[in-house]
This record gives structure tokens, sequence and C-alpha cells, in this order.
């Protein structure tokens, strides 16, 4: 069974850069599984960040695209975020999920990141 | 971009009630329609992929339909533990989106 684990800063200042890396265990990275972040702001709905496949290829919420950037490490079996220019509004409980077709079948527990001075 | 409107946003029904959740796509997505169940402080969990396949060890009281552009969800006898946000979620032309979600309390 797959498994997946977010880590990074729970705290990021306001026009900085929010970094996550999530850790994929109990299977291979080079599966053919889509690679995602999901993230959850406080009291609201799901919002789809974007994924990566192991090839290096990467698809974008068009309303986040300017400012994210996802990458694998296929030698850590990790894959990564990074979204620039940070505001509150990007406070979220941020998912790693992976897709198989088109549905997300595994989940992180997802970890809490706070936009804030 | 494709939308998803579900909807209601929330309901109440009391235990062993019927309950309907619908979910409508701006476009045609075929049957690429998914269905999760989220808990609080949980992640979403899969119960129905492909509009109307039921993921192993979800219960048969779980169900949905739909092609095209509306999808309906059905829980066919509500249960205490079925509290909980339910979203659809479709995939499509590379992306991926969700709906509004709907929020199933106890009367």
């Amino acid at each position: 069974q797959v498994q997946l684990q977010e880590s990074g800063p729970g705290l990021v200042k306001p026009s900085g850069t929010l970094s996550l890396t999530c850790a994929v265990s109990g299977g291979s990275i080079s599966s053919s599984n889509w690679w995602s972040w999901v993230r959850q702001p406080p009291g609201k709905g799901l919002e789809w960040i974007g994924e990566i496949y192991h090839s290096g290829s990467t698809n974008y919420n068009p309303s986040l695209k300017s400012r994210v950037t996802i990458s694998v490490d296929k030698s850590k079996n990790q894959f990564s975020l990074k979204l620039s220019s940070v505001t509150a509004a990007d406070t979220a409980v941020y998912y790693c999920a992976r897709r198989w077709l088109s549905e997300i079948r595994g989940w992180g527990q997802g970890t809490l990141v706070t936009v804030s001075s | 971009d494709i939308q998803m409107t579900q909807s209601p946003s929330s309901l109440s029904a009391s235990v062993g009630d019927r309950v309907t959740i619908t979910c409508q796509a701006s476009q045609d997505i075929s049957n690429y329609l998914n269905w999760y169940q989220q808990k609080p402080g949980k992640a979403p969990k899969l119960l129905i992929y492909d509009a109307s396949n039921l993921e192993t060890g979800v219960p048969s009281r779980f169900s949905g339909s739909g092609s095209g552009t509306d999808f309906t969800f059905t829980i066919s006898s509500l249960q205490p533990e079925d509290i909980a946000t339910y979203y659809c979620q479709q995939y499509d032309n590379l992306a991926l989106t969700f709906g509004g979600g709907t929020k199933v309390e106890i009367k």
C-alpha cells in the first residue's frame, strides 16, 4: 500500500515561497501514477494545485500556474511543491496525493501551512 | 476550465433516510466523475469512481450515477458514521476540479 507523507515549514511569511515535500513509501514514484498537490483553506473546499509524472511532465491549475513549481526526485522517491509570492489566502492544509486515471486513490495526512508575519 | 456545480451545499437528514447529492459539469465529461467523503481533520476518501463504480471496501449503501454533465450520488440509508462532507471531482483536459462540497448532518 503506497503511503504519502508531507513535510515542510508550517509558517511562511507573506511574499515568501511555500515549500513542501511529499515522501512516497511502499511503492515507486516511477510507477504509472501522477503525483498531485491539493489544498484546503480552513473551513473551505478542496482545490487542486497541480501534478507531476515521474518523467517530469507537469499539469497545473491555471489559476495558480504562474506561482507554482512541482518537481520530482526519483532518487529519494519524493516530489515537491513550491508556491511563490504567498499571501494570507494561501493559508491552507496542503495534501499530497496519488492520481490513477481520473481519480485520486491515495492521500497524505495533510499539513497546515499558515502565511503570516 | 471545467466547472463543477454541486448541490446542495448542506443538508440535514434522519438516520435511515435516502440522501441525494447532485453534481453538474460545465461541459461533457463522459463518466470521468468521482465522489469522495471527507470527515473533519481527515484526508478525503474515494467512494465512487467513473461515476458509478464502488471503490473496494465501501459500503453498498453508497452509489453513483450519471454521464455527460449530470451526476448523482446517493446514500440509500443514512447512517450516523456517514456524517461528513462529500465532494465530486472530474479530470479532463489535463486539469482536475472539485465541486464545492456538500456537508451532510443528522437531523
